[in-house]
């Protein structure tokens, strides 16, 4: 089935340094990943589109400037946090779907997610 | 804007028990509804979707079902054992998927 693959599981940084998180299809090619965010006991929240070869689109509230999303592969998208501070601790997810299945019985695939924290 | 209501935010039950959990959403007029499981410090695992025009849908003990007049789907676990303990997301799709806060499910033997 559809794998996604997402890197580190778990990131501690000191507050004002850059965090990347990659995420990977493994099996199949993605246009289109998403990116979400999901603090304790809170629902996962959509942060942005990653689109493969342009720009992401972000959701309202979403900084595009601290969040920075590269797209540069059919099977690659990074998210990068830039000067992270405390506040952007939080569980990281990608997430993408497999084209080859059909939209109207199959979902999505996740990654296993990043534990951000940073202090 | 569309809104997504679980309204348990946990759920405690027997083993060998149906567990049955609820999902309302407004202001929107989904063409599928997706439920997914998520353990503690891992990403979500897709289980079922189900579209507008079906009522029902079954996958081994897991049974979806799908009320787009009252805007409500029902997702049940028969014969739930304690490996079932988890949170269960509800999830529509519009360019991305919405995710509802999820209920906590937690069966004891």
């Amino acid at each position: 089935g559809a794998v996604v693959s997402q890197h580190p599981s778990w990131v501690i940084c000191k507050s004002g340094t850059s965090v990347k998180i990659e995420c990977r299809s493994l099996d199949f090619q993605a246009t289109t990943m998403f990116w979400y965010r999901q603090f304790p006991k809170q629902s996962l929240m959509l942060m942005a589109t990653s689109n493969e070869g342009s720009k992401a689109t972000y959701e309202q509230g979403v900084e595009k400037d601290k969040f920075l999303i590269n797209h540069a592969s059919l099977t690659l998208s990074t998210l990068t946090v830039t000067s992270a501070h405390p506040e952007d601790s939080s569980f990281y997810i990608c997430s993408a779907r497999d084209p080859r299945l059909g939209t109207a019985l199959y979902g999505y695939t996740f990654g296993s997610g990043t534990r951000l924290t940073v202090v | 804007s569309q809104k997504i209501e679980q309204n348990s935010e946990a759920l405690n039950i027997q083993e060998g028990k149906t567990a049955t959990l609820t999902c309302n959403y407004t202001n929107y007029s989904p063409a599928y509804l997706q439920w997914y499981r998520q353990d503690p410090g891992r990403g979500p695992v897709f289980l079922l979707l189900i579209r507008e025009n079906e009522k029902e849908k079954r996958k081994e003990r897991l049974k979806v079902t799908f009320d787009t007049t009252l805007k409500q789907s029902l997702f049940h676990i028969t014969a739930s054992q304690p490996a079932d303990s988890a949170t269960y997301l509800c999830a529509l799709e519009e360019t991305a998927l919405i995710f509802g806060k999820g209920t906590t499910l937690s069966v004891s033997s």
